[in-house]
């Protein structure tokens, strides 16, 4: 069956780095087009970041451009999100998430998510 | 950005009710080249992540209930549960794939009356 596995979420205190990970199983990961979403606490949800299958297209919420890097690993099922200068309103639980197509980004596999604490 | 924005915050529904959760595009998603809507709802549940319901507006994702209906085109969208199940309280999120950033509704929290 389908499962993605997010991990490399904690307490990380502003200013920091922290890298998340997201290993794929039960479909075709390297033609999967993927997503990181996150929600803050108590809050709605907020897309992030794009990656498409070949890594050839990525796209950044502004909330995050310059400072977080998507990237994937296709020969090991893998997403990852590289998170810099970390500021309190990163807090969030951070999903990964497959976009059906590349030209449609509804999400039909999530994670369960890995929760990211960004204080001092 | 697309604003998306959905009516009401939270909503109480005996069992065995229908339940009309309403979404706003601050702008159309409706694409002209193919007359599709781009436009869908999630259900999530406390402590779990979203799984999709609808997308396309009104085209229900597979293995989900026939009670979930979506409608609407344009700018204004609607999530009708035809008869509220208990299983079915959850917030309900709306989420446009127009256009990039892709943006979902605030939420609307359905619980049990």
């Amino acid at each position: 069956q389908v499962q993605l596995v997010e991990s490399g979420g904690g307490l990380v205190k502003p200013g920091g780095s922290l890298r998340l990970s997201c290993a794929a199983s039960g479909f075709t990961f390297s033609d999967s087009y993927m997503s990181w979403i996150r929600q803050a606490p108590g809050k709605g949800l907020e897309w992030i970041s794009y990656i498409a299958s070949s890594g050839s297209a990525i796209y950044y919420a502004d909330s995050v451009k310059g400072r977080f890097t998507i990237s994937r690993d296709n020969a090991k099922n893998s997403l990852y999100l590289q998170m810099n200068s970390l500021r309190a309103e990163d807090t969030a639980v951070y999903y990964c998430a497959r976009a059906r197509y590349s030209s449609s980004w509804y999400f039909d596999y999530w994670g369960q998510g890995t929760l990211v604490t960004v204080s001092s | 950005d697309i604003v998306m924005t959905q009516s009401p915050d939270s909503l109480a529904v005996s069992l065995g009710e229908r339940a009309t959760i309403n979404c706003k595009s601050s702008q159309s998603v409706l694409y002209s080249s193919n007359n599709k809507n781009f436009l869908g709802w999630y259900q999530q549940k406390p402590g779990q992540p979203p799984k999709l319901l609808i997308y396309w507006a009104s085209t229900r994702e597979s293995g989900v209930p026939d009670r979930f209906s979506g409608s609407g085109s344009g700018t204004d969208f609607t999530l009708t549960i035809s008869s509220l199940q208990a299983e079915d309280v959850a917030v309900y999120y709306c989420q446009q794939y127009y256009s990039i950033p892709v943006t979902f509704g605030q939420g609307t929290r359905l619980e049990i009356k």
